[in-house]
């Protein structure tokens, strides 16, 4: 079956520092990959999505990027964190194709102090 | 621009049925309607999809109507755990990407 590894669960960074989020997918092949971002008490803002190895749309600018440097793995990243980039990041996968629904990892909650 | 339209909030008794409405009245002919459920300090969760049918899974029904302008997800049994917020993804999002709106959150009152 096919699972999703998201990490860490929580972290706490100062304002300026850099960020990196991994997530994994096991047990599929070329997956679509997702990076979501829930501001307390929102509803999701969708970040990037990524349907091959080094292709990434972005769904709105921001301080923040995404790479995909293997087939099942999606990384978030930021070169100096403003206090915006607090909130709930989510990754998600999908299989390729029309109407498949989204699996969600069980997010990262990042704070910026 | 929502496509969608959900109650922000409702309420059910537990172990008694549960309708949760969604409107989508510009749903084109080959979108699905998807329907997810985020528990609190979670990632939401799959729940459901369908086209045109009628669905069951072991979580729940989803009711779509013959004009597909609408459609409901029915929780046969309330529990404690299926208080969360419930998405209804908007039509024109079937390939690749999902927008979640502010959903419905629902309360379960022992």
């Amino acid at each position: 079956s096919q699972t999703i590894h998201q990490w860490p669960a929580t972290l706490v960074q100062p304002v300026g520092s850099p960020l990196s989020l991994e997530c994994t997918v096991e047990g599929t092949s070329n997956p679509n990959l997702y990076w979501y971002r829930q501001a307390a008490g929102r509803g999701l803002q969708l970040l990037f999505y990524s349907v091959g190895i080094g292709q990434i749309s972005s769904e709105v600018p921001q301080n923040l990027s995404a790479s995909r440097p293997q087939d099942r793995q999606f990384i978030l990243s930021s070169k100096k964190l403003l206090l915006s980039d607090s909130g709930f990041y989510l990754c998600a996968w999908s299989p390729g194709g029309s109407g498949q629904p989204q699996h969600f990892g069980d997010g990262t909650r990042l704070s910026i102090l | 621009d929502a496509k969608t339209t959900q109650p922000n909030s409702m309420e059910s008794n537990e172990e008694e049925p549960v309708h949760l409405p969604c409107n989508h009245s510009t749903i084109s002919g080959t979108d699905y309607i998807h329907w997810y459920r985020q528990l609190p300090s979670q990632g939401p969760e799959y729940v459901i999809h369908g086209l045109t049918s009628n669905v069951n899974n072991r979580m729940a029904s989803l009711a779509i109507a013959e004009d597909r302008k609408s459609s409901t997800l029915i929780l046969h049994r309330a529990t404690l755990r299926d208080a969360a917020v419930y998405y209804c993804i908007p039509p024109g999002t079937s390939y690749d990407k999902v927008i979640f709106g502010p959903g419905t959150s629902l309360s379960v009152i022992p």
